[in-house]
């Protein structure tokens, strides 16, 4: 089962920041933070991950609370190419334990 | 970034067939690969994890003697679904992981997915 708590969907604004919120309030001290996306009729595209400190890259910025119980996706200056259900996955950043995916969240980016 | 081929990208067939589904690295030897089902509207499970050269190990309730799974190089993986019947009708994805090497700080890799429909 995942590990992780996301709303079911959300909207932006094209050019607005996304922020998507997860929960995990049981992750283990091991354990990362993953995101990864997915485009209708594609696979997953990985996005960023992180363990406790926020993180950025080209993509987006990961923001984890201290007690790392949640974190935020944030993507910047969202496009409508940016309309995809992303997933907020735990996960031992060693070994070869396979990706749990949840729900996710459904972003809509409206023009 | 690291590739993930599969293929075919889409096939349909009839009922009682058998199809087979590839999934290759294309820059990396993927030391492990696993295989994930999608239903619409759904999020992806899990079917099985493969490591090259060994057997399968599959989730529960999924049928090892319909989903044969080959991981015979590091390179290629592949999904045969045996006498297919339309309840198998999916959207079949494989992703690709390795343990050292610049693609090791993402844990898998995926490929496009295969569209299975069994007429």
């Amino acid at each position: 089962d995942a590990k992780t708590t996301q709303p079911t969907s959300m909207d932006c604004a094209e050019g607005r920041a996304a922020n998507l919120p997860c929960n995990h309030s049981t992750i283990s001290g091991n354990e990362y933070v993953y995101w990864y996306r997915q485009i209708h009729s594609q696979g997953p595209q990985y996005i960023i991950h992180g363990l406790k400190n926020n993180e950025t890259n080209e993509m987006a910025s990961l923001i984890i609370t201290e007690d790392r119980k949640s974190s935020t996706l944030i993507l910047p200056h969202a496009t409508l190419r940016d309309t995809a259900v992303y997933y907020c996955i735990v996960r031992p950043n060693s070994g070869n334990t396979p990706l749990v995916f949840g729900k996710g969240t459904r972003l809509s980016v409206i023009a | 970034g690291a590739v993930v081929s599969q293929h075919p990208s889409w096939v349909i067939c009839k009922s009682g067939t058998s199809v087979k589904i590839e999934c290759r690295s294309l820059d990396f030897q993927a030391t492990t690969m696993f295989w994930y089902r999608q239903f619409p509207k759904q999020s992806l499970m899990l079917m099985a994890t493969s490591n090259e050269g060994s057997k399968a190990t599959y989730e529960q309730g999924v049928e090892k003697d319909k989903f044969l799974i080959n991981h015979a190089s590091l390179t290629l993986s592949t999904l045969t679904v045996t006498s297919a019947h339309p309840e198998d009708s999916s959207f079949y994805i494989c992703s690709a992981s390795t343990t050292g090497g610049r693609h090791s700080n993402q844990p898998q890799h995926f490929g496009d997915g295969t569209r299975l429909s069994i007429l």
